[in-house]
């Protein structure tokens, strides 16, 4: 199947620092991505959608300006914790929409990204 | 509320035992997505359903979405150990790919 990667796998950082996450599609272009985070023992819930060249759509109770996301390419899109704060610690997890050769409702998700603000 | 229910929460069985898995909607879904996860890692993409009454198989597991595209059920037979794992389903509301999800069923495969 088609492949994301995510860098990095675990980051720890202290409050009131930046975090950036990159989610990359390997084999394949995406032109939309979707950003999820995921607490101990809960299910996934989707954060935002990212369009290549576009800005990304943000869900509801969402802080854009916290969460920044940027979409540059087709095979890049990267989640930006901004002053990030311990109530911010999470498992992020990325998906990518398409694969080519008729595949594009398939959605494939990277490995995800521990995050731990001290 | 929880859009997506799943059920059952956990389930624990004896391997080469048979077991199903369920997944509910109030709403009518444009498509249901079957994804496993082990604990801090990324989801395995399993199986997606579009149509009414669609069947999907592959290896030893199938996916069911009844006629209404309400409910699906994965079903897994003489189970593994290797089927051990959080097994989650998302739902694709609006057809644009944005899924919700339930809140996993975790299970374990005794030998």
């Amino acid at each position: 199947g088609a492949v994301v990667s995510q860098h990095p796998s675990r980051v720890i950082c202290k409050s009131g620092t930046s975090v950036k996450i990159e989610c990359r599609s390997l084999d394949f272009q995406a032109t939309t991505m979707f950003w999820y985070r995921q607490f101990p023992k809960q299910s996934l819930m989707l954060m935002a959608t990212s369009n290549e060249g576009s800005k990304a759509t943000y869900e509801q109770g969402v802080e854009k300006d916290k969460f920044l996301i940027n979409h540059a390419s087709l095979t890049l899109s990267t989640l930006t914790v901004t002053s990030a704060h311990p109530e911010d610690s999470s498992f992020y997890i990325c998906s990518a929409r398409g694969g080519g050769s008729g595949r594009s409702d398939e959605q494939f998700f990277g490995p995800g990204t521990r995050l731990t603000v001290l | 509320s929880q859009e997506l229910e799943q059920s059952p929460q956990s389930l624990i069985v004896q391997e080469g035992k048979n077991l199903t898995i369920n997944c509910t909607s109030s709403k009518t879904l444009y498509g249901l997505y079957w994804y496993k996860q082990k604990y801090g890692e990324g989801l395995i993409f399993l199986m997606m359903l579009q149509k009414g009454g669609e069947e999907k198989s592959h290896e030893k597991i199938t996916a069911k979405l009844d006629e209404k595209k309400q409910q699906s059920s994965l079903h897994i037979t003489a189970s593994q150990p290797s089927h051990a794992g959080i097994y989650l389903c998302g739902a694709d509301k609006e057809g644009a790919q944005k899924l919700v999800f339930g809140q996993g069923t975790r299970l374990t495969i005794n030998p």
